[in-house]
C-alpha cells in the first residue's frame, strides 16, 4: 500500500524548457512535503519543500505546488538545465514524526 | 567537509554471515536514520535514533540490529544475512525531526547477500 506515489519511472525534457514532476499521495495527514534529488552513487539531497498550509513554495528555478483536495503535489523546475538530470524523489510526513514516506522517484533526463 | 560517511561502500556476503555498516557524521546532529531502497521502491526507514544511547524501529526492521554509542556513530548490523537483504543502504543525519527538516544523506552502500 503506497501512500506516497510517483506514477512517473521517467521524464526526458528538452534543456530551457519545463520540467514537471508529480506525486500523489492517499493518506490526508500528511502536512508536510520534500523533494530530494539523487545522482547516481551519491546520496539524496534536499531541493524544497512545502508545508500543508501553503499551496505553492518557491526556490529559485524550482517551484512545489500543493494540490490538498487532489492529494497532488508537482515540482516545477524551470528552466531545465543539463545537470538537472538525476531521480527525484517525493516525501511525506505528519507532523511530530520520525519517518518519511518516500515515493519510488523519478527520472528526469534532460536532453541537449 | 565530510558531512555523513558510511563505510563500506561495497560488501559482498554470504547467506547467515554478519557484517556491520558504519555510520559517521560531523555535523553534531541529534537525529540519525538508517534506510534501504530497493529498485521501484522509495526509500524505507530500518531504523533511527533521537540521540546518544537511543534506537527505535523504523518500518522494516526485522534482521537489522542498531546502536548509537556515541553521537556521532550509528551502527547498522546484520545478524544472519539473508538474500533478502540485498538493497543499498542509506544513512542519514539531521537536527531536526525527519517530517520537518532536510535529512542530509552518506553516498551508501551496496550489499549484496549471495
Amino acid at each position: 500500500d503506497q501512500q506516497v506515489k510517483q506514477n512517473s519511472p521517467s521524464l526526458s525534457v528538452q534543456e530551457g524548457r519545463i520540467s514537471i514532476l508529480n506525486c500523489d499521495y492517499t493518506n490526508s495527514m500528511f502536512d508536510y512535503f520534500l523533494w530530494y534529488k539523487k545522482y547516481p552513487a551519491e546520496g539524496p539531497t534536499f531541493l524544497i519543500s512545502i508545508s500543508s498550509i501553503k499551496d505553492k513554495n518557491e526556490d529559485g528555478r524550482f517551484t512545489v505546488f500543493l494540490n490538498k483536495s487532489a492529494k497532488h503535489l508537482s515540482l516545477h523546475i524551470v528552466p531545465s538545465q543539463p545537470g538537472d538530470s538525476a531521480v527525484y524523489f517525493c516525501a511525506a510526513s505528519m507532523d511530530s514524526n520520525y519517518q518519511l514516506i518516500w515515493g519510488a522517484g523519478t527520472k528526469l533526463i534532460i536532453k541537449p | 567537509n565530510a558531512g555523513v560517511t558510511q563505510t563500506p561502500k561495497f560488501r559482498v556476503l554470504k547467506t547467515g554471515q554478519s557484517m556491520t555498516l558504519l555510520c559517521a557524521q560531523d555535523m553534531n546532529h541529534e537525529y540519525m536514520y538508517w534506510y534501504r531502497q530497493d529498485p521501484g521502491m522509495g526509500l524505507r526507514l530500518i531504523h533511527y535514533s533521537v540521540g546518544e544511547g537511543t534506537t527505535a524501529k523504523g518500518e522494516v526492521p526485522d534482521g537489522y540490529n542498531v546502536s548509537r554509542l556515541k553521537k556521532q556513530n550509528f551502527l547498522l548490523g546484520l545478524e544472519s544475512a539473508a538474500p533478502s537483504q540485498t538493497s543499498v543502504y542509506f544513512c542519514a543525519s539531521s537536527p531536526r525531526l525527519a517530517s520537518t527538516g532536510e535529512l542530509f544523506f552518506g553516498e551508501g552502500s551496496r550489499l549484496t547477500v549471495l
